[in-house]
C-alpha cells in the first residue's frame, strides 16, 4: 500500500500568487516525521521543512509552510507569493517511528507563470 | 558549510562493468543513507550505514549491489555487472547524531547513472 500520495502530477500558479500541493500519508505509528524536498531542473534534493507527528503547530520556514491535518492525515505545502524560482518537483516524504528510511511520494511538478 | 558530496555527478557505464558511487557525508553527520530513483518517480530507500556498520539494507538488491561507510573516508554504493535497468540518479543522504532534527535527512546533488 501506498503509504505517501502526491495525487497532482502537476500544478500551475501564476507569479506572485500561493498555491497548495497535496499530501497525505498512510501510518498506525503515533510516532512520525513529515519532509517536503525541492527537486529542480538541476536534479538536486532540497530539504524545505519538516513537520514532527506530536508539533502542536504548523510549521513554517519562510514562504513555505505546511497545513498539517493529522486526523485527516494530510501535510499539505503552501508555497506563498510564488517565484519564477520555484518551478520544480516537490516530493512528500514520511519517516515512521524508529524506522531508518523515508518514503516518498511520486512527486507534483509545479510551473510558476510570469 | 560543505553540504553532502557526491561523485561523479555523472556515471556512463557498460553492460557487465561495475559502478562506483561516492558519498561524502556534512560535516559532523554519520549517518548515511542512499537511494535511488527512477526517471519521473519518487526515491526509494536502498541502505542505511553508519560507519563501519551497516544498519538496514532492506531495500538493496540481494545481488550486484553492496553498500560500505569505512572508517576513513567516503560511503561507496558499489554496482557489479551493471545491467539497463540500473539506469538512475542514486542519491546519499546524510543526518547528524545529535540535533534537533535528527530526523532530517540533507541530500547530495545525486549521481546519475546511464546504462549503454
Amino acid at each position: 500500500a501506498q503509504k505517501i500520495t502526491q495525487t497532482q502530477p502537476g500544478m500551475f500558479v501564476q507569479e506572485k500568487e500561493a498555491v497548495t500541493l497535496d499530501c497525505t500519508y498512510d501510518t498506525s505509528d503515533p510516532s512520525y516525521g513529515l519532509f517536503w524536498y525541492k527537486q529542480p531542473s538541476s536534479g538536486e534534493m532540497i530539504f524545505l521543512i519538516y513537520q514532527g507527528s506530536y508539533d502542536q503547530q504548523n510549521a513554517t520556514e519562510g514562504r513555505y509552510s505546511l497545513n498539517f491535518q493529522k486526523a485527516r492525515k494530510s501535510a499539505n505545502l503552501v508555497i506563498s507569493a510564488s517565484q519564477l524560482g520555484d518551478s520544480a518537483m516537490y516530493f512528500c516524504a514520511m519517516r515512521e517511528g524508529a524506522d531508518n528510511d523515508m518514503r516518498f511520494g511520486a512527486g507534483t511538478r509545479l510551473t510558476v507563470k510570469p | 558549510n560543505a553540504g553532502v558530496m557526491q561523485n561523479p555527478r555523472h556515471l556512463v557505464r557498460r553492460r557487465g562493468q561495475e559502478a562506483r558511487l561516492r558519498c561524502s557525508p556534512m560535516k559532523g553527520h554519520s549517518h548515511v543513507y542512499w537511494y535511488r530513483q527512477l526517471p519521473e518517480e519518487g526515491l526509494k530507500f536502498m541502505v542505511y550505514l553508519q560507519k563501519e556498520n551497516i544498519i538496514d539494507e532492506s531495500g538493496m538488491p540481494k545481488e550486484r549491489f553492496s553498500a560500505e561507510f569505512p572508517k576513513e573516508g567516503p560511503s561507496i554504493l558499489r554496482i557489479q555487472q551493471v545491467v539497463r535497468g540500473d539506469s538512475a540518479a542514486y542519491f546519499c543522504a546524510s543526518s547528524p547524531l545529535q540535533g534537533i532534527n535528527t530526523d532530517t535527512q540533507y541530500f547530495g546533488p545525486g549521481t546519475r547513472l546511464t546504462v549503454l
